[in-house]
């Protein structure tokens, strides 16, 4: 089955730019998405990318696909302290019909004043 | 605030007692989905519910019993747990045709079973 692997932490100081990395095993993939966990509260969608896309940019958000080397990162410019939280990344099963995702693992991250 | 709410938002239980959570989506979805999340374990899905019908039960023990009665409603039931069953329980939503199949999930109930 579909795999997605996340390092787990990563801590930067606040004002620099933060890029999480993910890696996924399923090529058929049609869309990736990255997910922002806040403590005591469920997911929220920050974006997701077309598998056709190189790259997609909303606000402080950029995202970078690529498809040859399954990989996928997410750049958060100018972080702040409100960005802390756990960041998730998930890809849907290609060729499913109920758009079944699989979740990474979470990469917590902290921002430092 | 997602458009898929649950309640209750805390839930402490003992090992014999029977319990239900809810969850609502506002979104005109017509797939729904429970997770499990536990400390240092990555997000399990439990059960899909596509167009009313259960899609996928990912080896769930029977103690967990889901309900969808329409689209826009899902029970999880709740009898005879164990400790280890202590987790964040998640519910999402999303459009299974002709879209991008992004989940939108609501904030979650906090089980402690005790």
């Amino acid at each position: 089955g579909e795999d997605v692997e996340q390092s787990l932490f990563l801590s930067v100081r606040e004002g620099d730019s933060s890029v999480i990395n993910c890696t996924y095993t399923d090529s058929s993939s049609t869309y990736l998405y990255w997910y922002k966990q806040e403590p005591g509260a469920g997911l929220q969608l920050l974006t997701y990318i077309f598998s056709n896309m190189d790259m997609k940019q909303d606000q402080r958000l950029t995202v970078l696909l690529n498809k040859k080397d399954k990989h996928l990162s997410l750049r958060i410019a100018d972080t702040q302290t409100g960005d802390s939280a756990i960041y998730f990344c998930a890809c849907n099963a290609g060729g499913t019909s109920y758009g079944k995702l699989t979740f990474g693992q979470g990469t917590i991250l902290t921002v430092h004043p | 605030e997602t458009g898929v709410t649950q309640t209750p938002r805390h839930l402490v239980m003992g090992m014999t007692n029977k319990k239900s959570l809810k969850c609502e989506q506002h979104l005109g979805h017509n797939a729904m989905y429970w997770y499990k999340q536990s400390a240092k374990k990555p997000l399990e899905l439990m059960f899909v519910y596509n167009f009313k019908e259960q899609t996928e039960n990912n080896s769930v023990p029977s103690r967990f019993s889901p309900e969808c009665p329409n689209s826009s409603h899902l029970f999880l039931h709740l009898h005879t747990l164990q400790p280890e069953d202590s987790a964040l329980y998640l519910c999402a939503s999303s459009q299974v045709v002709g879209g991008s199949y992004e989940q939108y999930f609501g904030p979650g109930t906090r089980l402690t079973v005790t």
